[in-house]
């Protein structure tokens, strides 16, 4: 069982270079969401897509674009990397339960550093 | 807008003593709150939500709507359970999930 799937890993960016982040989930979840993870500030929701063809802007979402492509995948752009985006970088799918009570399952990460 | 809120930083606390991990809410209508835990190189995971009203791991959350809160807790920690612990919450439409800062509980022998 793959879950959720984040490519690649490890990045490394110059400042004002650009790259997209990829998810992919083999559940057949229907809302999938883009978390950054910065040491005291938890977990910050910058983007997310209650289903396919749709998304909506979460608290930090300046500085980033997203795209559901299909069901499976919503992948996260960086059109001009800033230091300040340094950041682990998680995406996750939930399962559309009555009233939001669905688990979210969560990618390994993607460490990225903008130098 | 839904604000979790997670006091605590860092909890030391030593193996069998109990432990509370404080959670505390803002939202209009009728959240559905979560604590998912986070242990040392591992991925993100669901520990318990309100709705199952279950105990996980020994670890039981009440949620208390008129005091917004929603805690974490123990009766006797043990060092496994040394981990970061996020609060969550989604609202009524079930779409976005917002997290607090998190807690790091350290349970030490």
């Amino acid at each position: 069982n793959a879950g959720v799937t984040q490519t690649p890993k490890f990045q490394v960016l110059k400042t004002g270079q650009s790259m997209t982040l990829q998810c992919a989930q083999d559940m057949n979840h229907n809302s999938m969401y883009w978390y950054r993870q910065d040491p005291g500030m938890g977990l910050r929701l910058i983007y997310y897509s209650a289903s396919e063809g749709t998304t909506d802007k979460g608290e930090v979402p300046n500085g980033y674009n997203v795209s559901r492509l299909n069901k499976r995948e919503f992948s996260l752009r960086l059109e001009s990397a800033a230091p300040s985006q340094t950041s682990v970088y998680f995406c996750a799918s939930k399962p559309q339960e009555r009233k939001g009570v669905g688990e979210a399952f969560f990618g390994q990460g993607t460490r990225l550093t903008v130098v | 807008a839904q604000r979790v809120t997670q006091p605590e930083k860092l909890l030391s606390v030593f193996k069998g003593a109990p432990v509370e991990l404080k959670c505390n809410y803002s939202y209009s209508g009728s959240p559905e709150l979560f604590w998912y835990v986070q242990y040392s190189r591992q991925r993100l995971q669901l520990l318990l939500r309100h709705i199952s009203r279950e105990s996980i791991k020994g670890f039981t959350a009440d949620l208390n709507k008129g005091e917004t809160s929603f805690h974490l807790k123990k009766p006797f920690a043990q060092e496994e359970d040394s981990a970061m612990y996020y609060c969550a919450l989604t609202s009524n439409s079930g779409y976005a999930l917002n997290f607090g800062k998190g807690t790091s509980l350290l349970v030490t022998p």
